[in-house]
């Protein structure tokens, strides 16, 4: 049971336009959402995160949304540049019924291509 | 600052064999999970340990195991080895548990291949 769905596969953009990633969770009990990046022979590299009560955080070229009533995320990047191509996976914290646990649920991930 | 550093980077092994892999945690970093990435099954949670004890643990066969030394430092072992467990084995690392704002930082990962 895919708790966490990136239903889009991969994703191409032209280099300077906003790049849009989605990503769609079914537990109302996830509170704490991250994306991370990963490029191919490395290990998933953290890029932002959201906690439940907020609706939107900015870092720089990169802002997550957060819609808790229809439980979806999406990372905004802009402007796209090629060196952000990459998958891109987006994890929810199932903290569980053990206090402080941080068992990372991810989805399957977004393959972005930016376009020169 | 060192990352997280795993230990070996590939692995060939035949099934029925057992195998071990080490994981060293960014310096100051006391929780270490561990996860699997397959192509079909995505990354998937297999386990966590804090002070040497097992947090939590995914829904894996008792086949897949851990442990956590003193150091922080950690190896995950998995026994009579099966084709399907042919996957990218990752560590992550983060200060200390249930600090959602501190992020868990991953290494690149061990790639087992199972013939």
């Amino acid at each position: 049971d895919q708790q966490v769905k990136q239903n889009s596969p991969s994703l191409s953009v032209q280099e300077g336009r906003i790049s849009i990633l989605n990503c769609d969770y079914t537990n109302s009990m996830f509170d704490y959402f991250l994306w991370y990046k990963k490029y191919p022979a490395e290990g998933p590299t953290f890029l932002i995160s959201i906690s439940s009560i907020k609706d939107k955080n900015e870092d720089g070229r990169f802002t997550v949304f957060l819609n808790k009533s229809a439980k979806h995320l999406s990372l905004h990047i802009v402007p796209s540049q090629p060196g952000d191509s990459a998958v891109y996976f987006c994890a929810a914290i199932d903290s569980g019924v053990i206090q402080g646990a941080q068992k990372l649920v991810f989805g399957q991930g977004t393959r972005l291509t930016i376009n020169p | 600052k060192a990352g997280v550093t795993q230990t070996p980077r590939y692995l060939i092994k035949t099934r029925g064999q057992q195998v071990t892999l080490s994981c060293s945690p960014i310096s100051g970093h006391r929780s270490v999970s561990w996860y699997q990435q397959t192509p079909g099954q995505g990354l998937q949670f297999l386990f966590e340990y804090f002070s040497e004890t097992q947090r939590n643990k995914g829904n894996f066969p008792g086949r897949f195991s851990g442990r956590q030394f003193s150091n922080s430092r950690s190896e995950m072992n998995v026994s009579t080895l099966e084709l399907g467990d042919s996957a990218l084995y990752l560590c992550a690392s983060s200060p200390w548990p249930g600090r959602k704002e501190q992020p868990q930082h991953f290494g690149d990962g061990t790639r087992l291949s199972i013939l």
